[in-house]
């Protein structure tokens, strides 16, 4: 079976500061990665998402950053964090090639920026 | 852009009452999907609708998807406690047929 591990599970950052946010996906190969962020009470705005290695999609303009070094490999990162990237940060993937298909989902990373 | 609303955006129930949930879209859609995100959780895939008109049922929830592809509704009947968290639809359609999270109705049950 398919599983998604994402972490960490929450981390306090202050301002300034980098940020690295992993996912990996098991039990499946050359899936569909996507990393969406949640603010408090909100729904859910994608943020990249990613059809094989090395091949990102960004579709908001912001602070972060993401890559695929690996298959089953996905990382966020941010050289300089902003108080505005405080939220709810999932890792998904899909089987779906066209974008539009069920997202399995990791169990999340809550990040606080002070 | 397309945009995808819900309402309400939040719901308390007592208990063995019914709840609905609505989900609209501005634009025609070629799917639907459904997500409960417990609280303090992750979003969990719950069905997803394609045909125009379609109902599912999930034992004591119903989805339906619009005739115009262009709304949808998840009716719970007589909740539990079980069914707290927030309900999210998803609807991918408009000129890039990306999926786009509708923003979320938080549900809940009071004992």
């Amino acid at each position: 079976s398919q599983t998604i591990h994402q972490w960490p599970a929450t981390l306090v950052q202050p301002v300034g500061s980098p940020l690295s946010l992993e996912c990996t996906v098991e039990g499946t190969s050359n899936p569909n990665l996507y990393w969406y962020r949640q603010a408090a009470g909100r729904g859910l705005q994608l943020l990249f998402y990613s059809v094989g290695i090395g091949q990102i999609s960004s579709e908001v303009p912001q602070n972060l950053s993401a890559s695929r070094p690996q298959d089953r490999q996905f990382i966020l990162s941010s050289k300089k964090l902003l108080l505005s990237d405080s939220g709810f940060y999932l890792c998904a993937w899909s089987w779906d090639r066209t974008n539009t298909g069920e997202l399995f989902f990791g169990e999340g990373s809550r990040l606080t920026v002070l | 852009g397309q945009q995808v609303m819900q309402i309400p955006q939040y719901q308390h129930v007592q208990e063995g009452e019914d709840f609905t949930t609505y989900c609209n879209s501005s634009t025609t859609l070629s799917n639907i999907q459904w997500y409960k995100q417990r609280p303090g959780g992750h979003p969990v895939f719950l069905i997803q609708l394609v045909k125009s008109g379609e109902v599912k049922k999930q034992k004591r929830l119903t989805f339906q998807f619009g005739e115009a592809k262009k709304n949808s509704s998840l009716h719970i009947t007589a909740t539990q406690t079980t069914d707290v968290g927030t309900y999210f639809c998803a609807g991918a359609g408009g000129a890039t047929n990306k999926l786009i999270f509708g923003t979320g109705t938080l549900l809940a049950v009071q004992p």
